[in-house]
């Protein structure tokens, strides 16, 4: 049973370009979460997808940021106009069942503002 | 706001010997914590996790302890090996999303 998947591992980008952050969670799971991890801090929660739905994105910045998990395909996670504060580690967790449970992490994708 | 500490950056310990690392929370309405273990450049592993109506569990050489009145637990790894050596973060949730709130992580060292 394959983990979950992130892809790409490593995303640089010039400020002002947008980001697309792609990660498929492990075969059964259909809870997704994503985490961001700012150089020196602990991992911070940003948005809880189900299939075709937003259940909890209140840790996601008011603009620019936007999140997906379409019926069919990854989950996405875009970034617009990025600023170097946007430099980050992005993680991408799923979960069986939701609520309780263990979070099954991904590798994270390494993304450098230049 | 921190609502998960881990107030200690980093832990040195000799192999063989036991490794405890602290967490303290300040939300009354977590209702399960969990361990992870991270190495550079990967992601988070799972390695226990408790649920707040217990005070123990145990999965060989790990043991987590839960004070719920001192809204602190803490995990235990006896004996410690090499191999430990990592950053580990508690983390804890309440039963309606199941997101996740990290402490800052303390840096594990396990000397041979």
């Amino acid at each position: 049973n394959a983990g979950v998947m992130q892809n790409p591992r490593h995303l640089v980008r010039r400020r002002g370009q947008e980001a697309r952050l792609r990660c498929s969670p492990m075969k059964g799971h259909s809870h997704v979460y994503w985490y961001r991890q700012l150089p020196e801090e602990g991992l911070k929660f940003m948005v809880y997808l189900q299939k075709e739905n937003i259940i909890d994105e209140s840790g996601m910045p008011k603009e620019r940021f936007s999140a997906e998990f379409p019926k069919e395909g990854p989950s996405i996670l875009r970034i617009q106009q990025v600023v170097r504060g946007d430099s980050a580690a992005y993680f991408c967790a799923s979960s069986p069942q939701g609520s309780r449970g263990e979070q099954y992490f991904g590798p994270g994708t390494r993304l450098t503002v230049t | 706001d921190q609502q998960v500490k881990q107030n200690s950056p980093s832990l040195s310990v000799q192999e063989g010997r036991i490794s405890i690392l602290n967490c303290d929370y300040t939300n009354s309405m977590f209702d399960y914590f969990l361990w992870y273990k991270k190495y550079p450049a990967e992601g988070p592993t799972f390695l226990i996790s408790i649920s707040s109506i217990k005070d123990k569990n145990e999965d060989g050489r790990f043991t987590v302890f839960l004070n719920k009145s001192a809204k602190h637990l803490s995990l235990h790894i006896v004996p410690s090996q090499p191999g430990d050596s990592a950053v580990y973060f508690c983390a804890a949730s309440t039963g309606n999303t199941g997101k996740l709130i990290f402490g800052q992580g303390t840096t594990l060292q396990v000397k041979p």
